[in-house]
């Protein structure tokens, strides 16, 4: 069975904190992603990974960085977490992108900044 | 422009009636579709694909795509009480192939 986990289901940080939420894949997936899903914005792409130490900004990536050192594990490091970085995080993983692949979901991790 | 753009909803059907979720998408270079469905509380899960341009039939959901008109449908027929969902449109976009997603639209099937 395939299995995306993803290190917490709940957070609580404080503003300023350097906070790292954590992904891991057990499907030998090449790709990695990393979403933030916000009322009425649906799912929005801050990184992915196409490769081991390979990343790419997505939409959003203001704020965040990713480490990507095992094929296995994918980070998601919030640099200085602010108020605007509540949300509900979804880590996401899929083989090489091509018309039928899907991509498999941990169960996300919602964050709040106090 | 949004990449890909939903109806946020509620779109709101009865028990048994056709329900239609439509997506349209900017990059014409977008070569695949997706629709996943998400409960609340829980991550989304894929329903079906589409690449190829006409309707994809898997039990009660078709997929339609039209590459000319950048539009992707999903109907779900017999609609039940437990298709009540969020269902997101997601498309393959850029040189290196990002899954990129719609902001979703909420359906609600009432008995």
């Amino acid at each position: 069975d395939v299995k995306v986990t993803q290190s917490s289901r709940y957070l609580v940080k404080r503003t300023g904190e350097k906070v790292f939420l954590e992904c891991v894949q057990d499907m030998d997936h090449e790709n990695m992603f990393w979403y933030r899903q916000d009322p009425g914005l649906g799912l929005r792409l801050i990184y992915f990974s196409y490769d081991v130490k390979m990343k790419e900004k997505g939409d959003i990536p203001e704020g965040y960085s990713v480490s990507r050192e095992k094929k296995e594990r994918f980070s998601l490091i919030l640099e200085s977490a602010s108020t605007n970085q509540t949300s509900m995080y979804l880590c996401a993983s899929s083989p090489p992108q091509t018309g039928d692949t899907e991509a498999f979901f941990g169960q996300g991790t919602r964050l709040t900044v106090v | 422009q949004k990449e890909v753009e939903q109806n946020s909803g509620p779109l709101s059907v009865p028990e048994g009636a056709i329900a239609s979720l439509n997506c349209t998408y900017s990059d014409r270079g977008s070569q695949s579709f997706f629709w996943y469905r998400q409960y609340s509380g829980k991550s989304p899960e894929l329903i079906m694909f589409i690449y190829s341009n006409g309707d994809k039939e898997d039990g009660r959901f078709t997929a339609q795509l039209n590459k000319a008109s950048q539009y992707v449908s999903l109907l779900i027929r017999d609609s039940q009480p437990s298709d009540s969902a969020t269902y997101l449109c997601a498309a393959i976009s850029g040189g290196y192939n990002k899954l990129i997603f719609g902001a979703g639209t909420r359906l609600a099937v009432h008995p």
